[in-house]
């Protein structure tokens, strides 16, 4: 069972496109995360929402973390094919260090 | 970039056999975790440790042992490699002094199992 569920798995969209992925658990978090991946590397860190509520920007992309601390979710404005890449959500709670990861959504990007 | 380093990058072993998976850090961090990813998984936890000898089960531990005595380097070990642990494994790095984790990746090691 994956306690973050991600939607959706894959996505294709013309460059200039807007999209939203979700996160989404029953369980709260402390923490929630954004990364992104390109093929044979590892992820890379992009964001870190803790309040509730809370919304951060990144140039074009924006997260926002729900007020119950259960979802998350990532907008892109005006997608470019340097988008492409998988992304990922990831939750962590308090200090304990455990970190548990969505199933990520694989975005393509086309010129 | 974090100074997270995997060995080997690539292997190809055969079942049955035991394989050990090295990472090493330089960053002094207390956390380190590993991952596999598959096709449709994301990442699922292995195994982590929050400090020398300490260590936890992850979401997928079965087949998989961990042992971290010193800080920088945490090791993976598949006592018995099963064609089902074919899989691209990811180590990772944070500390918490935020109040929060925040993992940093190394490059990966692909494992086959033949």
């Amino acid at each position: 069972t994956q306690l973050l569920e991600q939607s959706p798995q894959f996505l294709s969209i013309q460059e200039g496109e807007n999209l939203t992925v979700y996160c989404n658990s029953s369980s709260v978090f402390s923490s929630l995360q954004w990364y992104r991946q390109e093929p044979g590397e590892g992820p890379v860190l992009l964001v870190t929402v803790v309040t509730g509520g809370e919304v951060k920007k990144l140039k074009r992309l924006t997260f926002q973390f729900g007020d119950a601390r259960k979802d998350s979710s990532l907008h892109i404005t005006a997608a470019q094919p340097g988008d492409t890449g998988l992304y990922l959500c990831a939750g962590g709670r308090g200090q304990g260090g455990k970190l548990i990861f969505g199933q990520g959504t694989e975005l393509s990007v086309k010129p | 970039d974090a100074g997270i380093t995997q060995s080997p990058r690539h292997k190809v072993t055969e079942t049955g056999t035991p394989v050990t998976l090295r990472c090493h850090q330089t960053e002094n961090h207390r956390y380190m975790y590993w991952y596999r990813q598959d096709p449709g998984h994301g990442l699922r936890l292995i195994h982590y440790s929050y400090g020398v000898k300490d260590t936890d089960k992850g979401e997928v531990s079965d087949g998989y042992s961990v042992s971290r005595s010193k800080t920088e380097d945490f090791l993976l070990t598949l006592e018995s490699a099963t064609s089902s642990q074919t899989s691209v494994y990811f180590c990772a790095i944070s500390e918490s002094d935020r109040g929060y984790i925040e993992a940093f990746f190394g490059q990966g090691t692909r494992l086959t199992v033949v």
